[in-house]
């Protein structure tokens, strides 16, 4: 199936630090769409971004629309435990009703 | 406002059965959405309705159908049920096409039911 790419595969970081993290796709889209997802959870929608160049903060969190419109970026600030778990991008061409996702994130922080 | 619930939340099939999954979107959303994710394919798109039409379909033989009941409650079924259907199944809505962009675009997922089939 069709998936985006995301990168890193999986992170560890130290408490306190930051971390980013990209997703990149070969379409356009108008929509990018951040979660994380806890084992044996469903994801939980962390940022939603519209338009080319947009930069959204969610606390901690901030993303950011890539002005080709191919890619997205987040970022996590001073990261706690609780970070832990699968981060995914999620995007949307014109046109359809359909979100690709990412391969995901996995984040692992070192207390 | 309680979230996007699906039921059951853990189901055991054997290989030739089939099953059915429940999904209740958040109140007011008319748009619910089904994927299907393991870990090798991670996260797929199987379908998405919005007032009881299917408007876009993803890449799943026939054996994987869903509908959507007029209060928006969606259900999807997957008939002769194969070793690699063992997945987590999650649902997501979406609200109203109301012009408001924001409200149209930001999907919500429940939990997922995690169908294994032995």
């Amino acid at each position: 199936g069709q998936q985006l790419n995301q990168s890193p595969q999986s992170m560890f970081i130290q408490e306190g630090e930051d971390v980013s993290m990209n997703c990149t796709s070969s379409s356009i889209f108008n929509t990018w769409l951040w979660y994380k997802q806890d084992p044996g959870e469903g994801p939980v929608l962390l940022i939603a971004l519209y338009k080319a160049g947009e930069l959204t903060s969610n606390g901690r969190l901030t993303a950011q629309f890539g002005i080709t419109r191919k890619d997205s970026f987040l970022n996590i600030s001073a990261s706690i435990p609780s970070d832990v778990g699968i981060y995914f991008c999620a995007g949307r061409g014109s046109g359809t009703y359909k979100y690709i996702f990412g391969t995901g994130t996995r984040l692992k922080v070192l207390a | 406002k309680a979230g996007v619930t699906q039921t059951p939340r853990y189901l055991i099939k054997t290989r030739g059965q089939q099953v059915t999954l429940s999904c209740s979107p958040i109140s007011g959303h008319r748009s619910v959405s089904w994927y299907q994710q393991t870990p090798g394919q991670g996260l797929q798109f199987l379908f998405e309705y919005f007032s009881e039409t299917q408007r876009n379909k993803g890449n799943f033989p026939g054996r994987f159908s869903g509908r959507q009941f007029s209060n928006s409650r969606s259900e999807m079924n997957v008939s002769t049920l194969e070793l690699g259907d063992s997945a987590l199944y999650l649902c997501a809505s979406s609200g109203l096409t109301s012009g408001d962009v924001k409200l149209y675009n930001e999907q919500f997922f429940g939990p997922g039911t995690r169908l294994t089939v032995l």
